[in-house]
């Protein structure tokens, strides 16, 4: 089943602004973690937030975790063009296997 | 380190016939594979688990006699779409943990993904 949903669905921004993504999940879980996804392509792993943090850096990425709402963000500050493709959150509920969110598609514009 | 790879990258195939698609580990042992599949413009569904020497657990509502998966090797699990249909046309992605990297078990790594077309 779907646990993980992202907010918005479709983002347009232009290049240098930031950009927040969402994701709520519904149950108890391990791990959050967020992926990338160019069309047509494979899964890129950006970062991974454990149950018992709630901030985390990478680079332009920043993630947050909040557990207590269930939910998480990603922005991606200073966006660039390169950064147009589609973002994942699944959640790791300490099971063997992970759900995905329905995506944010995110359009970066020059 | 943690490289998946996937073979072929796209495959189009008659109504009726058997595809198979490998998914290699190919610095890592991977007890654990697992198979997606992903409509356009959708996020990926989890179809079933791939387990080293077991049988493969599968997602409610995933056909096991029409996907069927064979994990060999700690290396190698492939995905046969048996009798493919159109409605079996879709992108499919597997994934590995490496548990052996003690700082980052947890992290799945995704192939590059494989895009069946059935005509």
């Amino acid at each position: 089943s779907q646990q993980g949903e992202e907010d918005p669905q479709a983002l347009s921004i232009q290049e240098g602004e930031n950009a927040t993504m969402n994701c709520s999940y519904k149950t108890s879980i391990n791990n959050l973690q967020w992926y990338r996804q160019n069309s047509g392509r494979g899964l890129v792993h950006l970062i991974l937030i454990r149950s018992n943090e709630r901030e985390k850096h990478s680079g332009r990425l920043r993630v947050t975790l909040d557990t207590s709402k269930k939910s998480s963000s990603l922005l991606i500050t200073a966006s660039r063009a390169a950064d147009t493709a589609s973002y994942f959150c699944a959640t790791d509920d300490y099971g063997q296997n992970f759900v995905f969110g329905p995506g944010t598609r995110l359009s970066v514009l020059p | 380190g943690a490289v998946v790879s996937q073979h072929p990258s796209w495959v189009i195939c008659k109504s009726g016939t058997s595809v198979k698609i490998e998914c290699r580990s190919l610095d890592f042992q991977a007890t654990t594979m697992f198979w997606y599949r992903q409509f356009p413009k959708q996020s990926l569904m989890l179809m079933a688990t791939s387990n080293e020497g077991s049988k493969a657990t599968y997602e409610q509502g995933v056909e096991k006699d029409k996907f069927l998966i064979n994990h060999a090797s700690l290396t190698l699990s492939t995905l046969t779409v048996t009798s493919a249909h159109p409605e079996d046309s879709s992108f499919y992605i597997c994934s590995a943990r490496n548990r052996d990297l003690s700082s980052a078990w947890e992290t799945q790594y995704f192939g590059p993904g494989t895009r069946l077309l059935v005509l």
